[in-house]
């Protein structure tokens, strides 16, 4: 859905240095959901944030990776020192309010990384 | 275990004919909601059709039906009338929990639909 926006849609960076991707709600909304999807695979929950709140961060490894969503801009998905495992189409889903029906179920094109 | 089970990797199929994409699940949640996507060679994700557990009828979007049978926990996507365009790797995906509480989804590992001319 063109709605949820995500820049860039293709980042290559070198290992060591950081990925920042962005992901810009659909209008209204104030959930964001980031998923990482390695090639070949399903994709697979990584946070699940409100504005300002992390709400549920089971997904995400342990270290190098964070993400913010801040009371202004996009939501932020970060990554520290990549590696060539990090490779990866991440995407991005917003939603407006807890819920379970469909109108959640949009995704962002997603940001395919690419980590030489 | 497994939430949610595609057992078909890859599937071919005649253009024109119809397909069934089988999905399986595990919740004990009495809430839940099934999703299906369509994702391309270009890589976008593209929602399909969404049946919420309590919906009493099959859920129907154009040529995409769901055959939702919730004793038997499944929920296969049936494409009619199969076209070219069709090809791609399809998810099935599930979300779980009351409908005021948010939860994420749960995806699939996909099946490859490839449709012959």
């Amino acid at each position: 859905n063109a709605g949820v926006m995500q820049n860039p849609r293709h980042l290559v960076r070198r290992r060591g240095q950081e990925a920042r991707l962005r992901c810009s709600p659909m209008k209204g909304h104030s959930h964001v959901y980031w998923y990482r999807q390695l090639p070949e695979e399903g994709l697979k929950f990584m946070v699940y944030l409100q504005k300002e709140n992390i709400i549920d961060e089971s997904g995400m490894p342990k270290e190098r990776f964070s993400a913010e969503f801040p009371k202004e801009g996009p939501s932020i998905l970060r990554i520290q020192q990549v590696v060539r495992g990090d490779s990866a189409a991440y995407f991005c889903a917003s939603s407006r309010t807890l819920s379970l029906g469909p109108a959640e179920a949009f995704f962002g094109q997603g940001t395919r990384l690419t980590v030489v | 275990a497994q939430k949610i089970t595609q057992t078909q990797p890859g599937m071919f199929v005649q253009e024109k004919e119809a397909v069934t994409l089988d999905c399986t699940y595990d919740t004990s949640d009495p809430s839940y909601g099934l999703f299906w996507y369509k994702q391309p060679s270009s890589g976008e994700m593209i929602f399909l059709i969404y049946q919420g557990s309590y919906d009493q009828q099959n859920a129907t979007e154009g040529r995409y039906s769901l055959n939702f049978q919730k004793a038997r926990k499944s929920a296969n996507l049936v494409i009619s009338a199969s076209q070219l365009g069709d090809s791609a790797m399809y998810f099935c995906a599930m979300r779980e929990g009351e409908a005021s509480s948010a939860s994420k989804i749960i995806f699939g590992s996909g099946t490859r639909l490839s449709i012959r001319p």
